[in-house]
């Protein structure tokens, strides 16, 4: 199956800071991925869609100012946490579509653990 | 809205005993339908998905989920639970603009 990969998979920094999270599609394009944030024992929440090219559109709710995102290519989309907060501390996943003849199926990173200090 | 509904938050089992995790979903028109499997650390992997083409979806890992319009249910199940199956696991509805809208989540608890 299609891979995608994230990097890092954990990062601590200091309040403040901001931090960028890779996503990549391995052996695929998208023009299109997915961000989301998953809180302790709780379910994934779409933050974000990245286009490739393009501006991302963002969730009802989510600061398109505090959470950056660039689809600079094909293959990869970025996440930039904006001077960063305790409460912005989170796992997030990204996720990219492939067509498989039939529909859209997401395949997921591995995600990233973000603890700020 | 379309969104899909878990019902039970936890589901306790002891290995070698069949497996109900129960999902299910509203929705105006004919839903795109997922389970994803969450393993602690790791990323959500693909169980099995329904896009119409048949209601008895087969997975991965002998997992299999019925879709069932009358009951507007797609309930995942296993004959028989391995220590390995214990997880999170998600019921996943697709909007058809390639959003994915998550239920709450079941976790599986697999005894010996």
């Amino acid at each position: 199956g299609a891979v995608v990969s994230q990097h890092p998979s954990w990062v601590i920094c200091k309040s403040g800071t901001s931090v960028k999270i890779e996503c990549r599609s391995l052996d695929f394009q998208a023009t299109t991925m997915f961000w989301y944030r998953q809180f302790p024992k709780q379910s994934l929440m779409l933050m974000a869609t990245s286009n490739e090219g393009s501006k991302a559109t963002y969730e009802q709710g989510v600061e398109k100012d505090k959470f950056l995102i660039n689809h600079a290519s094909l293959t990869l989309s970025t996440l930039t946490v904006t001077s960063a907060h305790p409460e912005d501390s989170s796992f997030y996943i990204c996720s990219a579509p492939t067509w498989d003849g039939t529909t859209d199926t997401q395949y997921f990173g591995p995600g990233t653990r973000l603890t700020v200090l | 809205a379309q969104s899909v509904t878990q019902l039970d938050s936890h589901v306790s089992v002891s290995e070698g005993t069949p497996v109900l995790l129960r999902c299910n979903y509203s929705s105006s028109y004919s839903p795109s339908l997922f389970w994803y499997v969450q393993h602690p650390n790791k990323g959500l992997q693909l169980l099995l998905k329904y896009t119409s083409a048949a209601t008895l979806v087969k997975g991965i890992n002998g997992f299999e989920a019925e879709f069932k319009k009358s009951e507007t249910s797609f309930h995942l199940t296993k004959p028989s639970a391995h220590m390995s199956d214990a997880a999170e696991y998600f019921c996943v509805y697709s909007t058809g603009f390639q959003k994915l809208v998550f239920g709450t989540g079941t976790r599986l608890l697999v005894s010996p």
